[in-house]
């Protein structure tokens, strides 16, 4: 099974400035295919970028994911006030799937 | 518009069981992969099962082999987890999740519902 380990466990940021979340997977990870959840306290989790590095449909641009292997980022340029929530990166390679434990970005 | 409703949730005790239910609409589950997640109180996200998009191959979490099945019925474009000898750490939210279309993974997520095993 692939482990997936996220650092941060939390973030204590600002409106307005820049959030960088790490995800390190225990195996390389084939083709990119690295996601990345945003999930609010009471609500499902939502997609924001899949194969590492593309946003879904809505998402705003001031996130992007980057990295490549085994070391993946997902950065928030400017944090809203509504970005205030859990993180997961998640694995979509290898079977089973795998999600990292989160990581809270927080005020 | 692509709506997960899920059912079917609440207490059992140990070694009971429970059926949830996953009404799927603004699309077919013929298409799609679909997958259940699970997520205890104040924990993180955890894959339990997955179904094709033909329904012939369901794999599971190790952590639920044997005592959970996942099937579908296409006329009602419904899915179903039948979940036996359920233990108090099955307690959870569960979401039913539908896979993107190519390399899109979980682009679709239901409301969730919360199972409590708990004598």
């Amino acid at each position: 099974e692939t482990v997936l380990t996220q650092s941060p466990g939390t973030l204590s940021l600002s409106p307005g400035e820049r959030a960088t979340l790490s995800c390190r997977t225990s195996q390389t990870i084939g083709s990119d295919y690295l996601a990345w959840y945003q999930q609010k306290p009471g609500q499902a989790p939502r997609l924001l970028i899949y194969d590492a590095s593309t946003r879904a449909t809505g998402i705003p641009d001031r996130f992007s994911g980057s990295g490549s292997g085994t070391d993946f980022t997902l950065s928030i340029s400017r944090l809203e006030p509504e970005d205030f929530a859990v993180y997961y990166c998640q694995q979509y390679a290898n079977s089973p799937r795998t999600f990292g434990q989160g990581t809270k970005v927080e005020i | 518009e692509v709506q997960l409703v899920e059912s079917g949730g609440g207490l059992v005790q140990p070694g009971g069981s429970l059926r949830l239910s996953c009404a799927a609409s603004g699309f077919t589950l013929n298409s799609y992969w679909m997958h259940w997640v699970r997520q205890a109180p104040g924990k993180g996200l955890v894959w339990v099962s997955r179904i094709t998009a033909d329904g012939t191959n369901v794999t599971y979490a190790d952590s639920v082999k044997g005592r959970f099945t996942f099937s579908r019925d296409t006329a009602k474009n419904t899915l179903y987890l039948q979940m036996n000898s359920l233990r108090v750490e099955d307690t959870a939210v569960y979401y039913c999740v539908r896979d993107g279309v190519g390399s899109i993974p979980f682009d679709a997520w239901g409301q969730g519902i919360l199972v409590t095993v708990s004598s």
